[in-house]
């Protein structure tokens, strides 16, 4: 089955704990990224990469790392999380279509960051 | 991103048609218009996308504006399966950022 698969799903944790949260998928996309939600900001996007040892910031990077070593795995670091990256999180893939210029996003199930 | 415009909820009856509404005045010759729905406690799903023309998928049909400035999505009969937040977005060719508003929440009664 094709997806987008993300660990862990729920996670509490102490100010400046580092910590990764993986991002795993098997459709062979090229493009993948994660995303912050908040209530009342809606979906943000923190990081994303066009293929693999190629990543770029999106518009909220602050206090996050990425790396893209292997296509398939796009796993976020958080070195020193902080209250205010208490959020949940969505990891994203999709492929690039030559006939079209489309944005099929697939998304990950979410995981859920509580920093006290 | 051009930026998208869309009314924060609406309310359906089952087994109704729904048409949601998207603003984007801003939208560039290129922009694909995408969009996306994300039900309670799960990841957004891609819906439908289009670039001039109606289009239809089995999930929704997309109806855009002559002049592109606006587009609808419409489920042609709303189930309770289909209360979610509805997103609307624009992609220019192959950018890799991603930009999504706040979308409509979409109610349905039973």
């Amino acid at each position: 089955e094709a997806q987008v698969t993300q660990n862990p799903r729920y996670l509490i944790t102490v100010t400046g704990k580092k910590l990764t949260v993986t991002c795993s998928q098997n459709m062979n996309h090229e493009y993948m990224s994660w995303y912050r939600q908040d209530p009342g900001l809606g979906l943000r996007q923190i990081y994303y990469s066009m293929n693999v040892e190629v990543t770029d910031k999106g518009d909220v990077p602050e206090g996050y790392k990425v790396s893209r070593k292997e296509k398939r795995n796009f796993p976020l670091i958080l070195e020193s999380p902080s209250p205010n990256q208490t959020s949940l999180y969505f990891c994203a893939s999709r492929t690039f279509l030559q006939r079209e210029w489309v944005d099929t996003q697939y998304f990950g199930p979410g995981t859920r960051l509580t920093v006290l | 991103d051009a930026k998208t415009t869309q009314p924060n909820s609406m309310e359906s009856n089952e087994e109704e048609p729904v048409h949601l509404p998207c603003n984007h005045s801003t939208i560039s010759g290129t922009d694909y218009i995408h969009w996306y729905r994300q039900l309670p406690s799960q990841g957004p799903e891609y819906v439908i996308h289009g670039l001039t023309s109606n289009v239809n998928n089995r999930m929704a049909s997309l109806a855009i504006a002559e002049d592109r400035k606006s587009s609808t999505l419409i489920l042609h009969r709303a189930t309770l399966r289909d209360a979610a937040v509805y997103y609307c977005i624009l992609r220019d060719g192959d950018a890799g950022k991603s930009t999504f508003g706040d979308g409509t929440t979409l109610t349905v009664k039973p």
